[in-house]
């Protein structure tokens, strides 16, 4: 089966120090993948997305960089972390049907920059 | 410009009745899809349904389905006989056409099943 793992679940980081949230898939090859950010009460947004090994497409620009370094791989990484960076992190990738795209969540990371 | 857009901040509704969530889009493109989640408190986002801009019937997964009316750019999610566990928040979405499949969200409905 297929299944999307991130971690770490929950994350407490001072303002200024590094990020890095993980995400592995397993069940599949070749994902596309994607980094969604959900600011408390809001919708999701799109940060990054990636169809192939080193293939990142940014969305907004911002403090954030990703990185897929193995196929089943994404990473979202920040040098130096701002108070705005706060929020819920969604990992997720895309899953073709037949005629039908989908795609899946992870169970998200939620940072907060103090 | 590619858009979602859900009027709904808040619903309610009692246990057992139906309730529509409204959601309308905005795209030019002759191709997308359209899609709800529902966000417990937990966070995860569950995927429930999924509706093909060429697809000629309406959406049905189990309890849900989608109300898609092209013309109106409309893709209204209807939930019949609500429990309590449908309480969550609802996104709808949109996949543009491509091939990277990115999603456009809305900023969601809130939906509250009352006893």
């Amino acid at each position: 089966s297929q299944t999307i793992h991130q971690w770490p679940a929950t994350l407490v980081q001072p303002v200024g120090s590094p990020l890095s949230l993980e995400c592995t898939v397993e069940g599949t090859s070749n994902p596309n993948l994607y980094w969604y950010r959900q600011a408390a009460g809001r919708g999701l947004q799109l940060l990054f997305y990636s169809v192939g090994i080193g293939q990142i497409s940014s969305e907004v620009p911002q403090n954030l960089s990703a990185s897929r370094p193995q196929d089943r791989q994404f990473i979202l990484s920040s040098k130096k972390l701002l108070l705005s960076d706060s929020g819920f992190y969604l990992c997720a990738w895309n899953i073709e049907s037949g005629s039908t795209n989908t795609q899946y969540f992870g169970p998200g990371t939620r940072l907060t920059v103090l | 410009a590619q858009k979602i857009t859900q009027t709904q901040p808040g619903m309610f509704v009692q246990e057992k009745e139906a309730v529509t969530l409204d959601c309308t889009y905005d795209t030019s493109d002759p191709s997308y899809g359209l899609f709800w989640y529902k966000q417990p408190s937990s966070g995860e986002m569950i995927f429930l349904i999924y509706q093909g801009s060429y697809d000629q019937q309406n959406a049905t997964e189990g309890r849900y389905s989608l109300n898609f009316q092209k013309a109106r750019k409309s893709a209204n999610l209807v939930i019949s006989a609500s429990q309590l566990g449908d309480s969550a928040m609802y996104f709808c979405a949109m996949s543009p056409g491509g091939a990277t499949n990115k999603l456009i969200f809305g900023t969601g409905t809130l939906l509250a099943v009352q006893p």
